[in-house]
């Protein structure tokens, strides 16, 4: 089965810090894709950064960086000088096979400190 | 702006009732894809829609139905209303439907009193 597993529910960091949010997943498939979505309290979904499985580069979106270890089903999201506009919670999602469905972790409610 | 909008924005009915959820992809994209989130169940695939066929279905109710209209807009039809069903019911679309990045809505809020 595919399933996504985010066992941190809550994180928080220190404005200009850094901060790692973790998530590990399980699939069956070879060609997949991983992705960060961040949901704030408008509760809009927005892309943050995505991976695709086939690349060992670790993708980077400016403050926003991935460790993706395959052999391990790791990804985790590394979000550099913290701002308060990051605070949001923070979902990870793999889509692969023969559809495009996501499936999502429960997600990691992070809060920025002042 | 993701490009993909979603009407209502809100929704109050009764148990019982049907309401209809619309839906307009991204300019140029072919799939459709509907998502629930709720407290006790997380935000879950529903089903998925390519060029007016029907691609990929997951955790939805029988009670619940979709179409993908020739000028490729969708609705999500929600009949015989539970309590359960409320929900924020996210639409998302991508180009052609495999292996892409989808973009979401802004979501349709449904409380079912």
């Amino acid at each position: 089965a595919q399933t996504v597993t985010q066992s941190q529910p809550e994180m928080s960091v220190q404005e200009a810090e850094t901060v790692t949010l973790s998530c590990t997943y399980d699939t069956s498939e070879s060609d997949y894709y991983l992705f960060w979505y961040k949901q704030p309290p408008s509760r809009q979904m927005i892309l943050v950064i995505r991976q695709e499985a086939y690349k060992q580069q670790n993708a980077t979106e400016n403050r926003f960086s991935v460790n993706f270890q395959k052999a391990a089903k790791s990804f985790s999201l590394k979000i550099s000088d913290s701002q308060l506009g990051d605070a949001a919670m923070y979902f990870c999602a793999h889509s692969g096979g023969a559809t495009n469905k996501l499936i999502f972790g429960t997600g990691t409610l992070l809060a920025v400190q002042p | 702006d993701s490009g993909v909008t979603q009407t209502p924005k809100h929704l109050i009915t009764a148990t019982g009732q049907r309401v209809t959820l619309r839906c307009s992809p991204r300019s140029g994209d072919l799939s459709v894809y509907w998502y629930q989130q709720s407290l006790d169940q997380g935000l879950q695939f529903l089903i998925q829609y390519y060029n007016g066929e029907e691609r990929a279905k997951g955790n939805i109710l029988e009670r619940f139905s979709a179409q993908q209209f020739p000028d490729l807009h969708s609705e999500l039809n929600l009949s015989s209303l539970e309590l359960g069903d409320s929900a924020l019911y996210f639409c998302a679309s991508s180009l052609a439907g495999y292996q892409e990045t989808q973009y979401f809505g802004p979501g349709t809020r449904l409380l079912v009193l």
